[in-house]
């Protein structure tokens, strides 16, 4: 199985201020054939399902806000909030969709200082 | 655009079994590039792929390791949902599961989109 780890597990950003959120997958997820890399990430706020932000390590979803970006290729990615707003408190998850079992990070937490 | 809708008991007896359905709006439960996961979150274990169905002439199924032996997802084309089984429960089992979408070597092979979740405790 495909490892995910993120960091920090939390941290506390100033209104405006950027976030940058770490993850790294054990092994490479980028499909060479395709040229993409399998990666994607979500937010979740409390009681509501985890919501695409991201998909193929760096296209945003339909809808998302363009403060939110995605970098990375092989087996490190990054998700930047340009400038944090109160309604991106959440907790951001990081996933691998390149094999079976497709897997997760542990998530990080985000919080306003 | 494609809906899940979760249904199904969220207070389960150890040893018991946990059934859950999720019905599909928006796409087909036959769909040749769709395939229709189970995934659940708790505290202990964070977000985990539980298994999926998904039909390519016919119907497969893959399953984790950790509830291979445990583990049924079935698909139901007369009323366009599938469901979930999971057999001899205990209070490990308490979690949040969801229902998702996701594509097998398509175009949209993330899980997306989510059903709204069912919090499902095991307790006597």
């Amino acid at each position: 199985d495909i490892v995910m780890t993120q960091s920090p597990d939390s941290l506390a950003v100033s209104l405006g201020e950027r976030a940058t959120i770490n993850c790294k997958s054990s092994q490479s997820v980028l499909y060479s054939s395709k040229n993409k890399n399998y990666l994607a990430w979500y937010q979740q706020k409390p009681g509501q399902p985890p919501k695409l932000l991201i998909y193929s390590a760096s296209t945003r979803e339909s809808g998302v806000p363009d403060r939110f970006s995605g970098s990375g290729s092989g087996t490190d990615f990054t998700l930047t909030i340009s400038s944090l707003q109160a309604e991106d408190v959440a907790v951001y998850y990081c996933h691998q969709y390149y094999s079976t079992p497709k897997t997760f990070g542990q998530g990080t937490k985000v919080e306003i200082k | 655009q494609v809906q899940l809708q979760q249904s199904g008991p969220g207070l389960v007896k150890p040893s018991q079994t946990l059934s859950l359905t999720c019905a599909i709006s928006g796409d087909s439960v036959s769909s040749n590039t769709a395939a229709w996961n189970w995934i659940r979150q708790s505290p202990s274990r964070g977000l985990e792929w539980l298994g999926r169905t998904y039909y390519r002439s016919k119907w497969y199924n893959d399953y984790a390791v950790s509830v291979k032996s445990r583990i049924t997802i079935n698909p139901d084309t007369s009323k366009n949902q599938f469901s979930l089984q999971l057999k001899s429960v205990t209070p490990e089992d308490t979690a949040v599961y969801y229902c998702a979408r996701d594509e097998v070597a398509g175009t949209r092979d993330w899980f997306d989109p989510w059903g709204q979740g069912t919090l499902v405790t095991v307790s006597s």
